[in-house]
């Protein structure tokens, strides 16, 4: 199986701060990288996947980058409905595994 | 504008098959290119990817629950199952539905997801 490690597991942040999360694959995933949002009690939200293509209705405040086994998810201005917690997602062989998840706290 | 809900027991005994439906509104799960997925959240640790069926009637499956899984559609309904046999505490879990379509360049995701269901499996 493809581990995918996230880090940080959390960070505090404030509004309108940039905020970097990254993403690493234990092996080369080409850009077979999904980004999710979820807040609490809801569903995960797809925000960008392909590593960089971003999904209809998402901010353009959320952007992402990488490819072979390094990612990043980017918010560049936060905003309060972004306090959440953030997944990662490989779909490059099955199983189809996730991040662990990065936690953003005020 | 496709909606997925979850819906099953919500208590289970350990043991016995753990059963669950989605039920999509919509849109139709035998047309097109989809893949409708089945996907776990225990309380306090990760996401894992448990299966899904191809508007084919293809199967995937996660190897670590394979025996024990099986993700089957009912097209008359428009909605697809999941049974989880021999199930134990380590099963309990938030269990959501989702959809993810058939790129033609390969890339999976998930755009639209269920509410999710919260199973417990205790006696």
């Amino acid at each position: 199986d493809i581990q995918m490690t996230q880090s940080p597991s959390s960070l505090s942040a404030s509004v309108g701060d940039r905020v970097t999360i990254t993403c690493r694959a234990s092996q080369v995933i080409s850009t077979y990288l999904n980004w999710y949002q979820q807040r609490p009690g809801k569903a995960p939200n797809l925000l960008i996947y392909a590593a960089s293509r971003f999904q209809s209705g998402v901010p353009s405040r959320f952007s992402g980058s990488g490819s072979g086994t390094d990612f990043t998810l980017t918010i560049s201005s936060l905003q309060p409905e972004d306090f959440a917690t953030y997944y990662c997602q490989q779909t490059y062989s099955t199983p189809l595994t996730f991040g662990g998840g990065t936690k953003v706290e005020i | 504008q496709v909606q997925l809900q979850e819906s099953g027991p919500g208590l289970v005994k350990p043991s016995q098959t753990l059963s669950l439906t989605c039920n999509v509104s919509g849109g139709s799960i035998s047309s097109g290119g989809h893949y409708w997925t089945w996907i776990r959240h225990h309380p306090g640790k990760g996401l894992e990817w448990i299966g899904y069926i191809y508007y084919s009637g293809k199967t995937y499956y996660n190897p670590s629950l394979k025996s024990r899984s099986t993700i089957s559609m009912d097209t008359s309904k428009n909605q697809f199952s999941l049974d989880l046999s021999s199930v134990t505490a380590a099963d309990t879990a938030l269990y959501y539905c989702a959809r993810a379509p058939a790129d033609s360049s390969g890339y999976r995701y998930f755009d639209y997801w269920g509410q999710g269901t919260l199973v417990t499996v205790s006696s």
